[in-house]
C-alpha cells in the first residue's frame, strides 16, 4: 500500500493557461474523490468517481474544469483558460466501497498558483 | 443542510496541556464523524472517527466521543507534544443515504504546541 499520490506537487501557471492534474488512488480502492481547499479553509467536494463513472460534480465546478478517469484507476482534473480564483490546493482522496463507512485517505495535494 | 462548525484558532498550547477543540455539526440522521490533521506542507491524514452516537474514536493519544444529543465530536488529548502542531478538521459524511460519501469539513483549527 503505497498510499494516494499526486503530481505535479506543485504548479505556477501564468492566467489564460491550461492546466492537469493527475492523482493516482490506493490500488484496491474504486473511489475517488477531488477535493479544493483554499487558504484558511477547510477542503470543498469538487467531483467524485465510482470506478470509472463520474456520478457528482460540485457547483464550485465550473465549465473551465474537467475530471476524467479513463480505466477506473489514476485520475486527472485539468483546468482550463486559469484565472487568479483557481488558485489553490487540489487535494485527492480514494476509499473502497463497501463496508459501513467510508474512509477517504488523501494524496499530498497539488498547490496551484496562478499568476 | 449539512455542516461542521469548529472552534477558532489558533490554538497555543505548553507541551503537556491538556488539549481540546470543539466541533459542532448540523445533519439529518446520524452521520459518520471524522477528524483529520494536516502538518505543514502536507495533505490530510485521517486521525480518528466514529460512526455512531457514543462511539469513541481513538489515535495517538487522541480522542473523541459521538454525542448526538449534543450534535459534538471535540477532540481531546491529555498531554500534547510539539510534534502534535498541526492543522485539525473535523468533518462529516452525510448519513442521508445519498449516492456520494463526499466529506464536509469545518474550517479548521490551527495548533501549536510550544517547547
Amino acid at each position: 500500500d503505497t498510499g494516494v499520490s499526486q503530481n505535479p506537487r506543485h504548479k505556477i501557471t501564468k492566467r489564460g493557461q491550461n492546466v492537469t492534474f493527475r492523482c493516482d488512488p490506493i490500488s484496491e480502492h474504486n473511489r475517488l474523490y477531488w477535493y479544493r481547499q483554499t487558504l484558511g479553509q477547510g477542503p470543498e467536494f469538487l467531483t467524485y468517481f465510482q470506478n470509472e463513472a463520474q456520478l457528482e460534480k460540485s457547483r464550485l465546478l465550473s465549465d473551465r474544469f474537467s475530471a476524467e478517469r479513463p480505466k477506473g484507476s489514476f485520475s486527472t482534473l485539468e483546468i482550463q483558460r486559469t484565472e487568479q480564483g483557481d488558485s489553490a490546493m487540489y487535494l485527492c482522496a480514494s476509499s473502497s466501497l463497501g463496508g459501513h463507512t467510508d474512509t477517504q485517505y488523501f494524496g499530498p495535494g497539488t498547490r496551484l498558483t496562478v499568476l | 443542510g449539512n455542516s461542521v462548525t469548529q472552534m477558532e484558532g489558533p490554538v497555543t498550547l505548553s507541551e503537556e496541556a491538556f488539549l481540546t477543540i470543539n466541533c459542532t455539526y448540523t445533519a439529518t440522521g446520524y452521520p459518520s464523524l471524522f477528524w483529520y490533521v494536516q502538518y505543514p506542507g502536507e495533505g490530510l491524514q485521517l486521525l480518528l472517527k466514529a460512526t455512531k452516537a457514543d462511539d469513541k474514536g481513538s489515535n495517538k493519544g487522541f480522542e473523541a466521543t459521538y454525542r448526538k444529543e449534543t450534535t459534538s465530536f471535540h477532540l481531546e488529548k491529555g498531554s500534547v507534544q510539539v510534534s502534535d502542531s498541526a492543522v485539525y478538521f473535523c468533518a462529516l459524511i452525510r448519513a442521508d443515504g445519498g449516492a456520494t460519501n463526499k466529506l464536509i469539513f469545518g474550517t479548521g483549527t490551527l495548533l501549536a504546541v510550544q517547547p
